[in-house]
């Protein structure tokens, strides 16, 4: 079974600079996707960043990237010049690729890293 | 605004008694799940539908129940609600074929109070 591991129950980072949030992960599989999700104090669970197993270059969104280490299992987000909207629960979630269309499998969370942002 | 959405937002319920959340997945969604989330045990995945049928089973009770009707709508049914049942549950979609179907829409959920 697919496991995620986010070794960083908390983070704090000062307005503008720079902060790395970890995630490892450990599967079977070759073909697979991994994602960043974003939940503020609504609750709301929001899509940050995707990658795919496939892919060698590493997802960018505006501010937020990834290094994603396939050999290592490791999916880390690093998020750029921190804003005060930054702060809140961070998921890393895998999911797999088995199976076609929507019937690919569900997403394994992490337990989440929470994120402060300092002004 | 994800495009997936929920009802009720809240609800808050007696021990004992049963309640149905509802979800309509985003237009041409054919995929959709259902998750859990209470403050000790962090996401954790329920069941999945997909295009009317049963997917996948999660961490499901016997107490609860799931159905995904031809209009693909989705429906979660909860019994015999326990305390423990208090929990923000989410509700999630995802579309066929291609790339953007990789991705798993949530829902603003809806939050279960059992008192």
């Amino acid at each position: 079974a697919q496991t995620v591991t986010q070794s960083q129950p908390e983070m704090s980072v000062q307005e503008a600079e720079t902060v790395t949030l970890s995630c490892t992960y450990d599967t079977s599989e070759s073909d697979y996707y991994l994602f960043w999700y974003k939940q503020p104090p609504s609750r709301q669970m929001i899509l940050v960043i995707r990658q795919e197993a496939y892919k060698q270059q590493n997802a960018t969104e505006n501010r937020f990237s990834v290094n994603f280490q396939k050999a290592a299992k490791s999916f880390s987000l690093k998020i750029s010049d921190s804003q005060l909207g930054d702060a809140a629960m961070y998921f890393c979630a895998y999911r797999s690729a088995t199976g076609y269309g929507g019937s690919q499998g569900n997403l394994i969370f992490g337990k989440g890293t929470k994120l402060s942002v300092k002004p | 605004d994800s495009g997936v959405t929920q009802t009720p937002k809240h609800l808050i319920t007696a021990t004992g008694q049963r309640v149905t959340l509802r979800c309509s997945p985003r237009s041409g969604d054919l995929s959709v799940y259902w998750y859990q989330q209470s403050l000790d045990q962090g996401l954790q995945f329920l069941i999945q539908y997909y295009n009317g049928e049963e997917r996948a089973k999660g961490n499901i009770l016997e107490r609860f129940s799931a159905q995904q009707f031809p209009d693909l709508h989705s429906e979660l049914n909860l019994s015999s609600l326990e305390l423990g049942d208090s929990a923000l549950y989410f509700c999630a979609s995802s579309v066929g074929p291609g790339q953007s179907g990789n991705t798993i829409y949530f829902g603003e959920g809806s939050w279960l109070t059992v008192v």
